[in-house]
């Protein structure tokens, strides 16, 4: 079963907006990461955040994690047309040696 | 570098025809994952590999064999393909277990008719 659930499955925003996606989680996680997938291509990694960490920004990226709720956030701000992609959250469960992927968010912008 | 390779991009097969998926990566990571992604599915671990000779299963096996015979490879068997094989699959590797930062493959597609 998927570990990670991300909402919404679907978000359509102009172009200069901010984006957020949001991943929430059933059991403890050591970490949790966001990869940005465009079409037909493979999955690119973006940012991680530790289970001890609550905010991490990267460029025009800024994650949240909220272990207490088990979730965590992806906000991308100043969109541009070239974000436009699916993106998922991947959480490394405590004691596992995989990951395990949400099933993605897809972000259109529009211009 | 080439980073993570697979062989090949597409592929159609018939019901009960066998294939082998080749990937490979030149960074000499020790981690390397078989996943598949359906519509709406996300990615779904199928094996995966903790070293040169190792290999262990992962989400979804069933159906599916690999081997690890060198570091830089991974190779994906389908013994006897059925419809529901019909996915898009990804390859990926790691440098380490925590952090697991993983880089993927393009990806093959295939149908399984």
């Amino acid at each position: 079963s998927q570990q990670g659930e991300e909402d919404p499955q679907a978000l359509s925003i102009q172009e200069g907006e901010n984006a957020t996606m949001n991943c929430s989680y059933k059991t403890s996680i050591n970490n949790l990461q966001w990869y940005r997938q465009n079409s037909g291509r493979g999955l690119v990694h973006l940012i991680l955040i530790r289970s001890n960490e609550r905010e991490k920004h990267s460029g025009r990226l800024r994650v949240t994690l909220d272990t207490s709720k088990k979730s965590s956030s992806l906000l991308i701000t100043a969109s541009r047309a070239a974000d436009t992609a699916s993106y998922f959250c991947a959480g490394r469960i405590q004691g596992a040696q995989k990951l395990v992927f949400g099933q993605g968010t897809r972000l259109t912008i529009n211009p | 570098n080439a980073g993570v390779t697979q062989t090949p991009k597409f592929r159609v097969l018939k019901t009960g025809q066998s294939m082998t998926l080749l990937c490979a990566q030149d960074m000499n990571h020790e981690y390397m994952y078989w996943y598949r992604q359906d519509p709406g599915m996300g990615l779904r671990l199928i094996h995966y590999s903790v070293g040169e000779g190792t290999t262990a299963k992962g989400e979804v096996p069933d159906g599916y064999n690999v081997s690890r015979l060198k570091k830089q490879n991974f190779l994906l068997g389908l013994e006897s393909a059925a419809p529901s094989q019909t996915s898009v699959y990804f390859c990926a590797s790691s440098y380490s277990i925590e952090p697991d930062t993983q880089y993927f493959g393009p990806g093959t597609r295939l149908t399984v008719l």
